[in-house]
């Protein structure tokens, strides 16, 4: 089992730039969550997907932020136009999808926008 | 809805023991635990689901009470390696939508 795989490690972009994170969730876990972590605000969920769907993205700060699972094994979180205020540790984590299941963390992806 | 946990920082010798607390302030179904060393990713720790329900992971172990809406985290006899940032996390809405507390930074040292 390889865990949950995220890239970038990191990335380093110019403001106004588009920014694509990727994540692949553990083969079998049918949840997909996408946290972003700042000293500030701490852990924050941006949005969560079961089976593929999204099902509350209620956390992403705006317009700006976009996220996509197209199949069962690939998500996306996009950024257009980045600013600096978004420079943060992006983390994907999978769960099974039931109440007694812990999350797995992705590495995280640390974006730093100048 | 973010639970509280308490304190935020905790310096100790290795051997010493710790508790760290979290609290919410609407009912609680469960409470999940994870640490997080730095500049790594959380890792799960535990799960507590039931009404005084107690569990253990290595020598950390975790109590569970509804009624008072917390839970708390037990470290026995630390060791270097216990060292990082914990974080609570209670679901949201009977969800798995895990919303985590702010964090406690645990520091051992030898």
């Amino acid at each position: 089992d390889a865990g949950v795989i995220q890239s970038p490690r990191h990335e380093v972009t110019e403001m106004g730039q588009e920014v694509t994170l990727r994540c692949k969730p553990i083969s079998g876990h049918n949840s997909l969550f996408w946290y972003r972590q700042t000293m500030m605000r701490g852990l924050e969920l941006l949005i969560y997907f079961n089976n593929n769907v999204p099902i509350d993205d209620s956390g992403m700060p705006e317009d700006r932020f976009s996220a996509k699972m197209p199949n069962a094994s690939f998500s996306t979180l996009k950024i257009q136009p980045s600013e600096p205020r978004d420079s943060a540790v992006y983390f994907c984590a999978s769960s099974r999808g039931a109440a007694n299941y812990g999350y797995t963390f992705g590495s995280g992806t640390r974006l730093t926008v100048v | 809805q973010q639970p509280v946990q308490s304190p935020q920082a905790v310096i100790l010798r290795e051997g010493e023991d710790a508790v760290i607390n979290c609290s919410s302030s609407k009912a609680l179904y469960s409470v999940h635990w994870y640490r997080q060393k730095h500049g790594e990713a959380p890792v799960f720790l535990m799960i507590l689901l039931k009404g005084g329900e107690q569990k253990g992971h290595e020598k950390i172990s975790a109590s569970f009470n509804e009624k008072k809406q917390q839970s708390s985290l037990y470290l026995t006899a630390s060791q270097l390696s216990y060292s990082g940032t914990y974080f609570c996390g209670i679901p949201i809405q009977g969800a798995q939508k895990l919303v985590f507390g702010q964090g406690t930074r645990l520091t051992i040292n030898p």
